[in-house]
């Protein structure tokens, strides 16, 4: 399994709503990230996990709410978002949180806030 | 992480080689040099990377100068698949992989 799985695809929340994104790797990776992308802009790192730990906080806002249960799986947690946090948000991860090995990145969840 | 300058689009002939620069004049010596690709609404797809020396797989080649200030990125036979933002990225190996705008690069039949 060569693959990062993200679910759901597509998702409409509105700005009271609690939801989740998950992300899934078996490739025994053990560094996992949250990147988040407007259109027309380059994708832009949220949160960094490292063997299950989490390693960087790039200034996210309280409002989303990373989760490593286990080093297979990366969980992002929304609440109160606004409409600006519409985006496609990617998950990526890598061999040892270094990217000398290249990162792989899932498909995506395209998020719009209502 | 050093900064990169990219075109901000190319355009390549189906069939040709395509081959985009990247300006990278403040690397420093530990500093590996990443290209990855992002085709319309996927997420990003490593290609390769390097510190020197020239490296070759079965997706494309990169030629880093020997100073390395500046990398080309080569796609030997272009196909209309190969339509894509391509992002070059200089960064030590560590955690925190930044993306600049890229170059967006479009194949032409």
């Amino acid at each position: 399994d060569t693959e990062v799985t993200q679910t759901p695809k597509h998702l409409v929340m509105g700005m009271t709503n609690k939801k989740s994104l998950k992300c899934e790797q078996h490739m025994g990776h053990r560094a996992m990230y949250w990147y988040k992308q407007k259109a027309k802009k380059p994708p832009e790192l949220m949160f960094v996990y490292s063997y299950e730990k989490l390693s960087i906080n790039e200034s996210v806002p309280s409002r989303f709410s990373p989760e490593c249960p286990n080093s297979s799986l990366l969980n992002l947690h929304l609440h109160a978002l606004q409409p600006e946090d519409s985006a496609l948000y990617l998950c990526a991860s890598s061999l040892y949180g270094q990217g000398r090995y290249g990162y792989t990145f899932g498909s995506g969840t395209r998020l719009t806030v209502v | 992480d050093a900064k990169t300058t990219q075109p901000t689009s190319m355009d390549c002939a189906e069939g040709r080689a395509a081959n985009l620069p990247c300006n990278h004049s403040t690397i420093s010596g530990n500093e590996y040099v990443y290209w990855y690709r992002q085709i319309h609404s996927q997420g990003p797809q490593y290609i390769i990377h390097g510190l020197k020396n020239n490296e070759t797989n079965e997706m494309a080649s990169l030629i880093i100068t020997e100073d390395r200030k500046s990398s080309t990125l080569i796609l030997p036979h272009a196909t209309l698949r190969d339509t894509a933002v391509y992002y070059c990225i200089v960064n030590f190996g560590n955690e925190k992989l930044t993306f600049g705008t890229g170059t967006r690069l479009t194949i032409i039949p």
